[in-house]
């Protein structure tokens, strides 16, 4: 049947907990990653990149880990705060030469609870 | 910097009407894109451009949609006519990989609904 909307994956955690956000990509040639953060009625900020020769990079309070093996990709956030509740999105890039577009994973909401 | 600047932040218009969207991306930023977000398909990306030259607009859905960048500091998305299934919101954001600088900073979009 027709599709009658994105069922977006959620996230509920408490104020205070670690959050792991997950996301699959589909790309192997994909050699650079990006976490987006999109709050309701803002367009996406973003958050935190990666390119496909690290395995990890931190932030502040938000680290991104790369497994290319099973082309998966998770941003871990720590200490969730309230304001920290959003939609999360992952973006894949090829690269290579001169190209530059970011292909978008549907999202995941994340709740913060106080 | 003011970041990438779209307008009007909302549109409301009548099926077969004209539509124009506005966009001024980030001073020095030489690439441009426009995306759509709709529950149903996500965020895509409809057309990009690289010193105001269109470089892939795979993404337009039909010729009912056109882009254009006239200078460095503006770009226009244009749906003539327009349909209800367009409505959505409409995404510009600009880039300037040359500095490194891959990921995009985007507007605040523009929400269209068309009735």
């Amino acid at each position: 049947g027709e599709s009658v909307g994105l069922h977006l994956p959620t996230l509920s955690v408490q104020e205070g907990d670690n959050s792991i956000i997950n996301c699959a990509y589909s790309n192997s040639a994909s050699d650079y990653f990006i976490w987006y953060k999109q709050e309701s009625g803002k367009g996406p900020q973003f958050i935190i990149d990666i390119r496909s020769n690290m395995d990890k990079r931190q932030g502040q309070r938000v680290t991104v880990l790369l497994n290319k093996t099973v082309k998966h990709l998770s941003l871990q956030i720590a200490a969730t705060q309230p304001g920290d509740s959003a939609v999360y999105f992952c973006a894949e890039n090829i690269g290579g030469g001169s190209n530059y577009k970011l292909t978008f994973g549907k999202g995941t909401l994340l709740t913060v609870n106080p | 910097d003011a970041g990438v600047i779209q307008s009007p932040r909302h549109e409301v218009t009548e099926m077969g009407q004209e539509v124009t969207l506005r966009c001024k991306p980030i001073s020095g930023h030489d690439y441009l894109f426009w995306y759509r977000q709709t529950m149903m398909r996500g965020l895509e990306l409809l057309i990009y451009f690289n010193n105001n030259v269109p470089i892939d607009d795979s993404g337009m859905p039909e010729d009912r949609f056109s882009a254009k960048m006239p200078n460095a500091s503006f770009s226009t998305l244009k749906i003539q006519p327009s349909e209800p299934r367009d409505s959505a919101v409409y995404f510009c954001a600009s880039s300037f990989p040359g500095r490194g600088i891959y990921g995009y900073t985007f507007g605040s979009g523009t929400r269209l609904t068309v009735v």
